[in-house]
C-alpha cells in the first residue's frame, strides 16, 4: 500500500557535525509534509514543515528539502547537539483524501555522540 | 496555555475491561485526533474529529469508540480491552493550518 517510509532506522553522528535524515513517500498527490521529533516518553514535537509547491524551507538549525521528482524528503540538522538525540518522523498530510490527518513513517533514531 | 493534555499517563487493564482515555486542548482548535504508537513504529490514526459534533474512522478503528464532547475534549473508549491494544496512545489537535500538536501520551498495558 501507499506509505511514508524512512531509509535508515538509526543514525549516529558526532556532536557538531551535520545530520541528514531521509524519508521516501510513495504518493505523488501528497501536498504537505512535516518533520516531528520525539524524545523518549514524550509526544511528537513539530520541527518544520513544507508544502509541495516548495523544494526547500529553513528553520533554526534545520532545513527540509523536498524532491518531488523522486518523492524524497530530507531533514538536515546543522551543528548537531546532544539535545537533538531523539526519534525523527516524517509525516504526510494527504489532503486530497478530504481528510486532514497525518500518515507517519516508522521513524529514524538519531544518536549524537559527545 | 497547556496545549494538549491527556489523562491518565499510565494504565494497566485486564483483558475484557473497559476504560476511557481523556484528551483536552486549550488552543481553540477545530480538529482533534487519536493515534496509537506501537514499539519501533510510527503513529497510526485511530479516529479523528474534524469539528465539534463529527467523528470519522482512521486506519485502525476496530475496538475503539470516540466522543467529541465539545470543542475542547475528545475521548477514546475501549469497551473490551485486548492485549493487542497494548500501546502508547497520543491525542493531537490541529487549527487553521495543517500542523498537529500532540499530547504527552497514555501508556496502556492490557494483560
Amino acid at each position: 500500500g501507499e506509505s511514508v517510509g524512512l531509509h535508515l532506522p538509526t543514525l549516529s553522528v558526532q556532536e557538531g557535525d551535520n545530520s541528514i535524515i531521509n524519508c521516501a513517500y510513495s504518493n505523488s498527490a501528497s501536498d504537505y509534509f512535516i518533520w516531528y521529533k520525539q524524545e523518549s516518553g514524550k509526544g511528537p514535537q513539530f520541527i518544520i514543515d513544507i508544502r509541495s509547491n516548495m523544494d526547500k524551507r529553513q528553520g533554526q538549525r534545520v532545513t527540509v528539502l523536498l524532491n518531488k521528482t523522486v518523492k524524497h524528503l530530507s531533514l538536515q540538522i546543522a551543528a548537531t547537539q546532544p539535545g537533538d538525540s531523539a526519534v525523527y518522523f516524517c509525516a504526510e498530510n494527504r489532503a486530497y483524501t478530504g481528510r486532514r490527518a497525518l500518515t507517519f513513517g516508522s521513524g529514524t533514531r538519531l544518536q549524537v555522540q559527545p | 496555555n497547556a496545549g494538549v493534555t491527556q489523562t491518565p499517563k499510565f494504565q494497566v487493564l485486564k483483558t475484557g475491561q473497559s476504560m476511557t482515555l481523556q484528551c483536552a486542548q486549550d488552543m481553540n482548535h477545530n480538529s482533534m485526533y487519536w493515534y496509537r504508537q506501537d514499539p519501533g513504529m510510527g503513529l497510526r490514526l485511530i479516529y479523528y474529529s474534524a469539528s465539534e459534533g463529527t467523528t470519522d474512522k482512521g486506519e485502525v478503528p476496530n475496538g475503539y469508540n470516540v466522543s467529541r464532547l465539545n470543542k475542547r475534549e475528545f475521548s477514546l473508549r475501549l469497551e473490551s480491552a485486548a492485549p493487542s491494544q497494548t500501546s502508547v496512545y497520543f491525542c493531537a489537535s490541529m487549527g487553521v493550518g495543517d500542523t498537529q500538536y500532540f499530547g504527552p501520551g497514555t501508556r496502556l498495558t492490557v494483560l
